[in-house]
């Protein structure tokens, strides 16, 4: 059974940096094909992909947000880090983790809501 | 403002069929690039609905069902159910900006 757990803090301040781990289960990032990708939802809004990490480190970003984001990888302790710099209020919004196969987000963590306020 | 475009709300009777569009462009959907649905309930996390344009994951009912033509895709759901309103979403890759994963604006099913 697969299972992902999004983790990091609930509030941050403007300007700072976001750092949010995907603890996850019952698969392995080294298997081809598989990656974990990130997907953040503001309140009462779409959903909007942020960044994927494939089981070869390929990792792709949100155009719009790639010069603020990192992703990486620890297989042996199964866990996908993000980071996200310069937050901003607008950054507000519950924070997903989701194995993906290929292109298919296809098993989602429950979401970790983070706020960013002064 | 989304790249895939869907219709902000439906809504149908128990026992009727709706339909959710979703339209993109030649750098997306009609580029031959598959389509993913997720069905979002209340307060939950988004679930996979349709891979691959019109293949269901285990444990989701036939009545959901999907299908895609040029630019565009659509899923459909026969014999509305009260459990079935929730918010929906379409999915698929953009070759733009060296290539990237898009959502549409999603929509939301309000069974009457």
């Amino acid at each position: 059974q697969i299972t992902l757990k999004e983790s990091g803090p609930t509030l941050v301040k403007p300007t700072q940096t976001l750092t949010l781990t995907c603890t996850f289960s019952g698969f392995s990032l080294s298997t081809s094909g598989v990656g974990v990708g990130w997907i953040r939802q503001p309140p009462g809004k779409a959903l909007e992909w942020l960044a994927l990490i494939y089981w070869d480190d390929d990792k792709r970003y949100s155009p719009s947000l790639k010069s603020r984001l990192t992703i990486t990888k620890d297989t042996s302790k199964n866990q996908v880090v993000l980071t996200m710099t310069n937050m901003d209020p607008v950054d507000t919004a519950t924070y997903y983790c989701a194995h993906a196969y290929y292109a298919i987000f296809d098993i989602w963590g429950q979401g970790t809501m983070v706020t960013v306020s002064s | 403002q989304s790249v895939l475009t869907q219709p902000p709300s439906v809504s149908g009777a128990p026992g009727q069929r709706v339909t959710i569009s979703c339209t993109g462009s030649s750098s997306n959907i009609g580029a031959g690039y598959d389509v993913h649905w997720y069905q979002q309930l209340p307060g939950t996390a988004p679930k996979l609905l349709i891979y691959g344009n019109s293949n269901r994951p285990s444990g989701v009912p036939d009545r959901f069902s999907g299908s895609k033509s040029g630019t565009s895709a659509s899923l459909a759901i026969t014999g509305l159910q009260a459990e079935d309103e929730a918010d929906y979403y379409c999915q698929s890759y953009d070759s733009s900006l060296s290539g990237h994963w898009v959502f549409g604006g999603g929509t939301k099913l309000t069974v009457l």
